[in-house]
């Protein structure tokens, strides 16, 4: 079974200042790993997905996110945030050999002024 | 291209009635997945679809909800005798291949009365 873990459900940032947003995940199996946004009232879009190769992936936007394998997480990084940035943010996780993609339950970034 | 489409937007249905709620998925893709958001959670997998099949149902409850992804025609997600816990936000989206990448529509917002 695949479960994905965000431990922050709420992080305000100041504008221009860095920002991890955390995710972990649990699989017994190997996974694809990504990383979706979602603006007010909006569907999801994809900031970046790791497959395999590099475990640094770049995505849009500026943010970038590395696979660990060892303490199974995939934490995404911004180096300067801007106020346009302030909406949800969601890992999920899918089984090479599955079906489905495991969300977390999201991160709020909120950049304040 | 076009991407996921979601039709309607906005559902206010009362209780027990019907909701019907459509997903066209992008160009060229056969892989359709329907997701529910409630409120503060997180997305959480209904069912995984390939043309003509259901693949995976494991997130549909039992009962009232019924999915479907013709030959012809957008992907159908129907609820029966809707109740007010059914409220909230229902997310198609479709991948060219199985699990590498998954493009939403902007969802439909299910209200019951």
């Amino acid at each position: 079974a695949q479960s994905v873990t965000q431990l922050d459900s709420q992080v305000p940032v100041f504008e221009e200042a860095p920002v991890e947003l955390r995710c972990n995940y649990s699989s017994s199996v190997s996974v694809y790993l990504f990383w979706y946004v979602q603006y007010p009232n909006q569907g999801l879009q994809l900031l970046l997905k790791y497959l395999s190769g590099s475990t640094l992936v770049k995505g849009i936007n500026g943010f970038e996110a590395e696979f660990n394998k060892s303490q199974t997480s995939f934490h995404l990084r911004k180096p300067s945030v801007h106020i346009s940035d302030t909406a949800e943010y969601f890992c999920a996780v899918s089984p090479r050999t599955g079906n489905q993609f495991y969300f977390g339950t999201g991160t709020s970034l909120t950049v304040i002024p | 291209n076009a991407g996921v489409m979601q039709n309607p937007r906005h559902l206010v249905r009362r209780r027990g009635q019907e909701a019907r709620l459509r997903c066209s998925p992008m160009k060229g893709h056969s892989h359709v997945y329907w997701y529910r958001q409630l409120p503060e959670e997180g997305l959480k997998f209904m069912v995984y679809l390939q043309k003509e099949n259901i693949i995976d149902e494991s997130g549909m409850p039992k009962e009232r909800f019924s999915a479907e992804f013709p030959k012809e025609g957008p992907s159908i997600l129907r609820i029966q005798q809707v109740v007010r816990g059914d409220s909230a936000a229902y997310f198609c989206a479709s991948s060219k291949q199985e699990n590498t990448e998954a493009f939403f529509g902007q969802g439909t917002r299910l209200t019951v009365v």
